[in-house]
């Protein structure tokens, strides 16, 4: 019930087109669901979060669309670039208990976006 | 934005060394760090949980007495690797978050990888 489950395990996609990465989840006490981003060698940085009060949010070209009651979330990168090319996780946290604070990440997502 | 700082950023030792990793937050108080680690193209696996001044919460299966976490201040926690083994090598990242909901984002060091021969 702690899983995060995300695909595609990897994702290839031309200069400018749209980059969407998918994740689900069981446990309905998540309330914080962050995505980041992670170049090789290097930890992973946050791009964006959601609660799930709101079913969208964006952030230049970075969009997360949230279904409750699907227990699902994704990521949309938008005009996607080169430079966008890294590994990209979803994760999620619920509040209180031993858990407090504690992230669950998803498989990871190898997006390759070519020239 | 918060930056959290690791150090080192990559060791290679002995086999049955002891290794020290730091993590600082440098431009905040962090009262909770947490410790994980990574295999390659792998998702980042936790491996325990430490609070400011008091004994880390280890996750199930990650051996206490092998890995030692102290947490002395709010801007620095220690993962020290005991009599480490080529098993042991992989990156270890850590991350730091401030005390009050869970909705606190965690920011993460860029890591230390491990090499043990």
């Amino acid at each position: 019930q702690q899983q995060v489950k995300q695909s595609p395990q990897s994702l290839i996609v031309q200069k400018g087109g749209i980059s969407i990465i998918n994740c689900a989840y069981e446990n309905t006490a998540f309330d914080y669901f962050p995505w980041y981003q992670q170049f090789p060698g290097k930890g992973p940085a946050l791009l964006i979060a959601i609660r799930p009060d709101v079913s969208e949010k964006k952030e230049g070209r970075f969009t997360i669309s949230f279904n409750k009651s699907a227990k699902q979330f994704s990521l949309h990168i938008m005009d996607s670039q080169p430079g966008d090319s890294a590994t990209y996780f979803c994760a999620a946290s619920r509040p209180g208990g031993t858990s407090y604070g504690k992230l669950t990440f998803g498989q990871g997502t190898i997006l390759t976006v070519h020239p | 934005g918060a930056v959290v700082s690791q150090h080192p950023s990559w060791v290679i030792c002995k086999s049955g060394t002891s290794v020290k990793i730091e993590c600082r937050s440098l431009d905040f108080q962090a009262t909770t760090m947490f410790w994980y680690r990574q295999f390659p193209k792998q998702s980042l696996m936790l491996m325990a949980t430490s609070n400011e001044g008091s004994k880390a919460t280890y996750e199930q299966g990650v051996e206490k007495d092998k890995f030692l976490i102290n947490h002395a201040s709010l801007t620095l926690s220690t993962l020290t690797v005991t009599s480490a083994h080529p098993e042991d090598s992989s990156f270890y990242i850590c991350s730091a978050t401030m005390y009050g909901s869970s909705n606190q984002p965690q920011h993460f060091g860029d890591g230390t990888r491990l090499s043990i021969l």
